[in-house]
């Protein structure tokens, strides 16, 4: 049964410095990774997607990797904002499908 | 632009008493899903539709069941209610089925927020 985990639960940063966020998996089979933001009280919204046989994905300020073979994934948020505060949840699938294992998410803080 | 909808969105239940929760998206995906979310414990699967006319189980099915009413609409059921279903109940829906490798990007609803006294 694939397990994903994020450490730390919880980080806080001043604005300005880099984001760091961290996602290992149990099963080296995993077959997509993305990532996904949370506000309080809303639902998910899907950040980034890496596929299979891709290793890492961009978008703007935003920078994932995917290390299968030591089952882990990291989120780069560069430059980080105070509008980047949110809770960030990685999930993966072990198969072609949507059956996507999440981790328990980290909540992040950046301070002005 | 509505996406994936979600009613209701608040809902307080006694033990026992049975309730629906809908979900609905314009997107025209295939897919269809309903999570939980507890602190501390992430989403979790509780029943998914690859497809109209197909409903699977997730990871935590006890207590539930769906239905896929057509290819916008897939429902939840609590029969029974119970303290241990209270929860914030997550949609989404995404294009791609089961098999093949298309894209797996998920679409999700705002929540439902459902307490069990």
């Amino acid at each position: 049964k694939q397990e994903v985990t994020q450490i730390p639960a919880a980080l806080s940063v001043p604005e300005g410095e880099n984001l760091v966020l961290n996602c290992s998996f149990t099963d080296s089979a995993i077959y997509n990774l993305q990532w996904f933001r949370q506000d309080p009280g809303k639902g998910l919204t899907s950040l980034l997607l890496i596929q299979s046989s891709q290793r890492e994905q961009t978008s703007g300020r935003l920078n994932a990797s995917l290390d299968k073979s030591s089952g882990r994934s990291t989120l780069y948020i560069a430059a980080s904002q105070p509008g980047d505060s949110a809770t960030y949840l990685c999930a993966g699938n072990r198969a072609a499908g949507n059956k996507l294992t999440f981790g328990g998410g980290t909540r992040v803080l950046v301070k002005p | 632009n509505a996406g994936v909808t979600q009613t209701p969105k608040f809902q307080v239940l006694k033990t026992g008493q049975s309730m629906t929760l809908q979900c609905a998206q314009d997107m025209n995906h295939n897919s269809m899903y309903w999570y939980r979310q507890d602190p501390g414990m992430g989403l979790r699967l509780i029943y998914y539709s690859a497809s109209e006319g197909t409903t699977d189980k997730g990871e935590v099915p006890n207590g539930y069941n769906v239905s896929r009413l057509n290819k916008r609409e897939f429902s939840l059921r609590l029969e029974s209610a119970a303290p241990s279903q209270t929860s914030v109940y997550f949609c989404a829906s995404s294009e791609a089925g089961t098999g093949g490798s298309g894209a797996n990007v998920l679409t999700f609803g705002a929540g439902s927020r459902l307490t069990v006294l």
